[in-house]
């Protein structure tokens, strides 16, 4: 079974709609992220949270909110999306007490139409 | 402002060669550096990092060369594989803050 799963895999969605992202671990960490990819532009941090009384802005977090739900559950809400937050969407997690490893779900492919 | 650059989008390599990857970052708080791997459809995963108070790590067939002076480091894959073939990224953070910088992924492919 996967340790980091994001739910959904694959969405297409309209400009206006509110959409939601899930990840959830079963790894233990405390340490959760929101990435996003782009062709070009690599990896950029939405949202991170350290604890779930914890939620901390990224480069990129305009347009964007957060929810950490518990441990174990980190959520992504675009409030009213818009055709440039089309991208592939990761969540991660670590532990510091395994140094600087992040462990990433498979993914999540957004397009806003 | 880009401050983990990765200026080759690909590069080819025949099998049992050596693949070069390299890093440029711009932030001296930079003290942990990452690569991961990230094949199609799935996520980034680990392969191996270095800390800056060290010049080199090796893992197996893998080699992360750290130059603090020209704010450089490098992957070496000795010897290259097919199933080496996928993105790598490289990622900095400063300071134990446990914060990511990423660059822009290079794309290697491995020619049987």
């Amino acid at each position: 079974d996967a340790d980091v799963t994001q739910t959904p895999r694959n969405r297409i969605t309209k400009t206006g709609k509110r959409i939601m992202l899930e990840c959830s671990q079963t790894k233990g960490h405390d340490r959760m992220y929101w990435y996003r990819q782009d062709p070009g532009l690599g990896l950029r941090l939405i949202y991170y949270s350290f604890d779930v009384k914890d939620i901390n802005k990224g480069e990129i977090s305009d347009g964007y909110s957060v929810s950490r739900q518990a441990q174990a559950k980190f959520s992504l809400s675009l409030e009213s999306a818009i055709p440039n937050q089309t991208a592939l969407y990761f969540c991660a997690t670590s532990d510091p007490r395994l140094a600087n490893e992040q462990f990433f779900g498979p993914g999540t492919r957004l397009t806003v139409l | 402002d880009q401050q983990v650059k990765q200026n080759s989008p690909s590069l080819s390599v025949q099998e049992g060669r050596i693949s070069i990857l390299n890093c440029d970052y711009t932030n001296s708080m930079f003290d942990y550096f990452l690569w991961y791997k990230k094949y199609p459809a799935e996520g980034p995963t680990f392969l191996i990092s270095i800390s800056s108070i060290k010049d080199k790590n090796e893992d197996g067939r893998f080699t992360v060369f750290l130059n603090k002076s020209a704010k450089h480091l490098s992957l070496h894959i000795v010897p290259s594989q097919p199933g080496d073939s996928a993105v790598y990224f490289c990622a900095a953070s400063a300071g134990g803050t446990y914060k990511y910088i990423f660059g822009t992924g290079t794309r290697l492919k491995v020619l049987a």
